[in-house]
């Protein structure tokens, strides 16, 4: 059973370019979301797709974007690069329950896309 | 504004020792706490967790406390072995479901040395 892929592995780009980083989730999730982890930074929470729509959204500007497709698979999408941008991109996919509360919250990590912005 | 906060950057215990790594929080929404592992090249993985209607849960030789009126938690590894050394991250939600988003702090890195 494969777990959460990432891809690419490592990206280069410069300041003003664009960039589209992939996560394909884990088998059985539906859910995925993307945090930013800044060296020295824990993991921030960049948004949440599920049902192909943006559910939740971390305080990060709009030059962040993401896409869910059919088949759960997601993009993260960032424009207009930074050198600020530069950072490992995580991908966390997740089972949807409605309701109420489950037991614990299993988010299962992939093992990140490291972005450098020269 | 650091909700989430490790304040130890580093740690170091000898093997077989207990190693504590301990966090605080400030925003008295959360309700739910978790605790992730982090090796190089990988991405987190979850180890243990707490709702704040306990104070303590066990998992083998991993025990979290919580103290809600400090807005303190702490992990517990008894006894520690090399295989744990790692960086080691607190988490937080409103929420304990997994559709809820995880505020982290920034994390500890733990060496257990032999």
């Amino acid at each position: 059973d494969a777990g959460v892929t990432q891809s690419p592995t490592h990206l280069i780009k410069t300041r003003g370019q664009q960039v589209t980083l992939r996560c394909s989730p884990k088998s059985g999730h539906d859910t995925v979301s993307w945090y930013q982890q800044a060296l020295g930074q824990g993991p921030q929470f960049i948004f949440q797709y599920y049902e192909e729509e943006e559910r939740q959204r971390g305080n990060f500007p709009d030059r962040f974007s993401g896409h869910q497709f059919p088949n759960y698979s997601s993009e993260l999408n960032v424009n207009a690069l930074l050198l600020g941008d530069s950072a490992l991109y995580l991908c966390a996919s997740s089972l949807f329950l409605a309701g109420g509360r489950q037991a614990y919250n299993e988010q299962f990590f992939g093992p990140g896309t490291r972005l450098t912005v020269l | 504004d650091q909700q989430v906060k490790q304040n130890s950057p580093s740690l170091s215990v000898q093997e077989g020792r207990i190693s504590i790594l301990n966090c605080d929080y400030t925003n008295s929404m959360f309700d739910y706490f978790l605790w992730y592992k982090k090796y190089p090249a990988e991405g987190p993985t979850f180890l243990i967790s707490i709702s704040s209607i306990k104070d303590k849960n066990e998992d083998g030789r991993f025990t979290v406390f919580l103290n809600k009126s400090a807005k303190h938690l702490s992990l517990h590894i008894v006894p520690s072995q090399p295989g744990d050394s790692a960086v080691y991250f607190c988490a937080a939600s409103k929420g304990g479901g997994s559709n809820y988003k995880l505020t982290f702090g920034k994390g500890t890195l733990l060496t257990v040395n032999p």
